[in-house]
């Protein structure tokens, strides 16, 4: 069964402090690694998609790594505005030509003017 | 606005009721799936649809059943609602398998359910 595990599950940093969310994850058959924003009572915001070690991607104040074991997303120097949660998820496939995510639960990053 | 659209975005109803909830994909994606979100459960997978089939089930109750219509949108149906499904449901889609961008799921705004 595919797992998600992400850490911490909050995070309070002052403006300007920058840190890393981890997720890790067992899987058989990663296709793709995704991060996703969201807003409380929204739905979530797609980010990134890694698909294989070594790969990184970069928007704005995030960055994303990929290893064989887990992810990191780096937040530079966050804004308030970055609060939020974030989402890391595995896609693999699930038979019948089917690929499905599973999702962590999830980090909640508030940051603090 | 990732361009898949859900309604009702809230509604409430009495325990034992039947509530349909509606969602239109993104223009051209083929995929629909349905998640639940629960304050302690996090994202769960119920079930996906593609071009009008059935191609995956998740964590789906027997009373729950979804559809996917010739126009792409789907409909998720709960019925003899409990208390415990009260939760966020969230429609989803993606593009056709031999996009490049079919890897890609994108969420819509949610559909508040609350029992009472």
């Amino acid at each position: 069964e595919d797992q998600v595990t992400q850490s911490p599950e909050a995070l309070r940093l002052q403006e300007g402090e920058s840190s890393s969310l981890n997720c890790s994850y067992t899987v058989s058959g990663l296709r793709g690694l995704f991060w996703y924003r969201q807003d409380p009572g929204k739905g979530p915001e797609f980010l990134f998609t890694l698909y294989s070690a070594g790969e990184e991607k970069e928007k704005e104040r995030l960055k994303a790594t990929l290893t064989k074991k887990e992810s990191f997303l780096h937040i530079t120097a966050p804004k308030p505005e970055d609060s939020a949660t974030y989402l890391c998820a595995v896609q693999a496939y699930s038979g019948a030509g089917s690929y499905q995510l599973t999702f962590g639960k999830g980090t909640k990053l508030s940051v603090i003017p | 606005d990732s361009g898949v659209t859900q309604t009702p975005k809230h509604l409430i109803t009495a325990t034992g009721q039947r509530v349909t909830l509606r969602c239109s994909p993104r223009s051209g994606d083929l995929s629909v799936y349905w998640y639940q979100q629960s304050l302690d459960q996090g994202l769960q997978f119920l079930i996906q649809y593609y071009n009008g089939e059935e191609r995956a089930k998740g964590n789906i109750l027997e009373r729950f059943s979804a559809q996917q219509f010739p126009d792409l949108h789907s409909e998720l149906n709960l019925s003899s609602l409990e208390l415990g499904d009260s939760a966020l449901y969230f429609c989803a889609s993606s593009a056709p398998l031999d996009d490049r961008s079919g890897n890609t799921i994108y969420f819509g705004e949610g559909s508040w359910l609350t029992v009472v």
